[in-house]
């Protein structure tokens, strides 16, 4: 159980695009999803929350115009890196909580896109 | 002072050997304790969770939580090459449980 999966897993754009990012739970509903950057040979930086039916939460510093994200269903949440540059390279990871295992607060984790913008 | 911190690695080992990784913590209320591993290239992967103090064991894996020292640790037994990744230890705190990530253990078991 607990099965998140992201699409694309890679993608290269050119500089000033717009790409989109999926994030599913599979195999339950996820009212909480979190958006994290990666960068080689670092720790995974939350870049927001995203709750169902409501508005993302961003961290601080991050650009809530750049980082657009929606939570439109219980199973579904969408990052969309706008004006792509290539600053923005980076592996993008989605999770998700699953309330009905464990504590509920164990975060299962898609398996990334990686981001190429030239 | 960072919230978790973690020794950073790289960390190489010999096939069959005990592993432990280790991160400590600044707040002490924090109570749910999480072990990630993460290929490369790939999501994490929940390895483990603790509640509160002690040992958590499952298959080659323990995980032990010393609230008193603010100090976390997984250990490995009989390691493998497969176990070659990078560990994170993980904390969840604020309103939506959001994880705050040690900053990983690259561990490399060589056959």
């Amino acid at each position: 159980g607990a099965v998140v999966s992201q699409h694309p897993s890679r993608v290269i754009c050119k500089s000033g695009t717009s790409v989109k990012i999926e994030c599913r739970s599979l195999d339950f509903q996820a009212t909480t999803m979190f958006w994290y950057r990666q960068f080689p040979k670092q720790s995974l930086m939350l870049m927001a929350t995203s709750n169902e039916g409501s508005k993302a939460t961003y961290e601080q510093g991050v650009e809530k115009d750049k980082f657009l994200i929606n939570h439109a269903s219980l199973t579904l949440s969408t990052l969309t890196v706008t004006s792509a540059h290539p600053e923005d390279s980076s592996f993008y990871i989605c999770s998700a909580r699953d309330f009905g295992q464990g504590s509920g607060n164990e975060q299962f984790f898609g398996p990334g896109t990686r981001l190429t913008v030239l | 002072q960072k919230e978790v911190e973690q020794d950073p690695g790289p960390l190489s080992v010999p096939e069959g050997a005990i592993v432990s990784l280790n991160c400590t913590y600044s707040n002490s209320a924090f109570q749910y304790f999480m072990w990630y591993r993460q290929y490369s290239r790939k999501g994490p992967e929940l390895l483990m969770y603790t509640y509160s103090s002690g040992n958590k064991e499952d298959g080659r894996f323990t995980a032990q939580v010393d609230k008193s020292s603010k100090y976390i640790s997984l250990f490995i037994r009989d390691s493998q090459p497969s176990d070659s990744a990078t560990y994170l230890c993980a904390i969840p705190s604020g309103s939506a449980r959001q994880l705050t990530f040690g900053s990983g253990t690259q561990l490399t078991v060589l056959p």
